[in-house]
């Protein structure tokens, strides 16, 4: 069964220095990745994800994600972290053999001003 | 204006109460879910749909139903709601992954439900 894990609860860093939240997954086949924020009070928003192809992909926000198959990772990263970048992350997997979406169990960011 | 919408945002009922969670999306989506999310376990799938009439279960199904007897709609459905199912749930819907690109899901707001 396919699975994500996401091995950190809480990651603190400084505004302005690079930041990367980590995500490794398990799935037969080639899997969908994905990367979603939330905010307080708020539902998941969509940041950005990988299909095939370039595997940096670029998204919202100034978020950007590498994905690595031979490590099955696929980390969440921006160059410069602002106070606002703060919040929920959660990296998820689509499996094509039964379409389900997994998510890992979050990621806490804290930008320190 | 594309969207994910849940009723009620907050609910509380006590045990036994039978209560329905509303869902709907605009976006003509074949794939539905619903998670729930608590501290610590991130979001559990409950159920999900990939199109009217199929339904299956996720990760956490004991103690929910749902209904796709509309493209549109998925409510959830708490036939006799107990304690630990206090939680804050999502609904959810995409395109299907496979020729719709691995498509991205889009969420509703949330509905924080306590049981007592």
């Amino acid at each position: 069964a396919q699975s994500v894990a996401q091995p950190e609860d809480q990651v603190n860093v400084a505004e302005g220095n690079p930041l990367t939240v980590k995500c490794t997954y398990s799935v037969s086949g080639n899997p969908y990745l994905f990367w979603y924020v939330q905010y307080p009070n708020r539902g998941l928003q969509f940041l950005l994800k990988y299909i095939t192809g370039d595997n940096l992909v670029k998204g919202s926000y100034g978020f950007e994600a590498e994905f690595n198959k031979s490590q099955t990772s696929f980390h969440l990263k921006k160059p410069s972290a602002l106070v606002s970048d703060s919040a929920l992350y959660f990296c998820a997997v689509r499996d094509m053999r039964d379409d389900k979406i997994i998510f890992g169990k979050g990621t806490r960011l804290h930008i320190l001003p | 204006e594309a969207q994910v919408t849940q009723n009620p945002r907050y609910l509380i009922t006590v045990t036994g109460k039978k209560l329905t969670v509303t869902c709907s999306q605009n976006m003509n989506h074949e794939y539905m879910s619903w998670y729930r999310q608590d501290p610590g376990l991130g979001l559990r799938q409950i159920y999900y749909s990939m199109n009217v009439e199929v339904t299956d279960k996720g990760d956490v199904p004991e103690g929910y139903k749902v209904s796709r007897k509309e493209k549109r709609n998925f409510p959830l459905i708490l036939e006799s709601p107990s304690p630990n199912q206090t939680s804050l749930y999502f609904c959810a819907s995409s395109n299907r992954g496979r020729g719709g690109g691995g498509a991205e899901a889009f969420f509703g707001q949330g509905t924080r439900l306590t049981v007592v």
